[in-house]
């Protein structure tokens, strides 16, 4: 089983539509959640931490349940330049300063 | 603006040559750096974690005397891929915490292709 699953997708939206993805972990201990996301042949991005809680970025709200190991993002009022590949992340450390392991990516293409 | 920088973008390298990329870390200093690497279609996967100062920590699976890795600085980390062979051409990406507090920002990333 892989440590952390995302559903790769792809996922073709029209602009404008609600989109959501989902990410399970397999590690208990992991200690922090993150989303990135990824442009084709780029670096991936910091998009959001991901926090208990929930917590809203403008357009983007990420949710994390730590008793079902299992993390969200939610995008609302999709635009184009949200197309990309978004990585769910996990970490052992509380800040994510130590090793990341990161799922496949969901893949997201947002159509005029 | 970019807080991690890596140096070259683009490599292409016959069989049997030695690459080396550069990290560098942006107006802050890095104790640790990790380098991952990518191939097409997949998820990153971590390398190694670089140590200011200290031998770098490999994970399973990745030879530490093919991929050398030197953190001469609090500024610099470098991986250099030995005798390249075709089947490590991939995407090379490193990163690193901004503090000891943060997540961590990714560098531009390196694509090695080895004819």
């Amino acid at each position: 089983r892989k440590e952390v699953e995302q559903d790769p997708g792809p996922f073709n939206v029209p602009e404008g539509a609600t989109v959501a993805f989902n990410c399970t972990y397999s590690n208990s201990a992991s200690q922090s959640f993150f989303w990135y996301r990824q442009d084709c042949r780029k670096e991936p991005k910091l998009l959001m931490s991901v926090y208990s809680s929930g917590n809203e970025d403008g357009r983007f709200t990420a949710q994390l349940n730590r008793a079902s190991q299992y993390i969200s993002l939610l995008i609302r009022d999709s635009k184009l330049s949200d197309s990309a590949t978004y990585l769910c992340v996990v970490s052992p450390s509380p800040f994510g300063n130590e090793k990341l392991t990161f799922g496949t990516g969901t893949r997201l293409t947002i159509i005029p | 603006g970019a807080v991690v920088s890596q140096h070259p973008s683009r490599v292409i390298c016959k069989s049997g040559t030695s690459v080396k990329i550069e990290c560098r870390s942006l107006d802050f200093q890095a104790t640790t750096m990790f380098w991952y690497r990518q191939f097409p279609k997949k998820s990153l996967m971590l390398m190694a974690t670089s140590n200011e100062g200290s031998k770098a920590t490999y994970e399973q699976g990745v030879e530490k005397d093919k991929f050398l890795i030197n953190h001469a600085s609090l500024t610099l980390s470098t991986l250099t891929v030995t005798s390249a062979h075709p089947e490590d051409s991939s995407f090379y990406i490193c990163s690193a915490p901004t503090d000891s507090r943060a997540a961590q920002y990714f560098g531009p990333g390196t694509r090695l292709l080895v004819l």
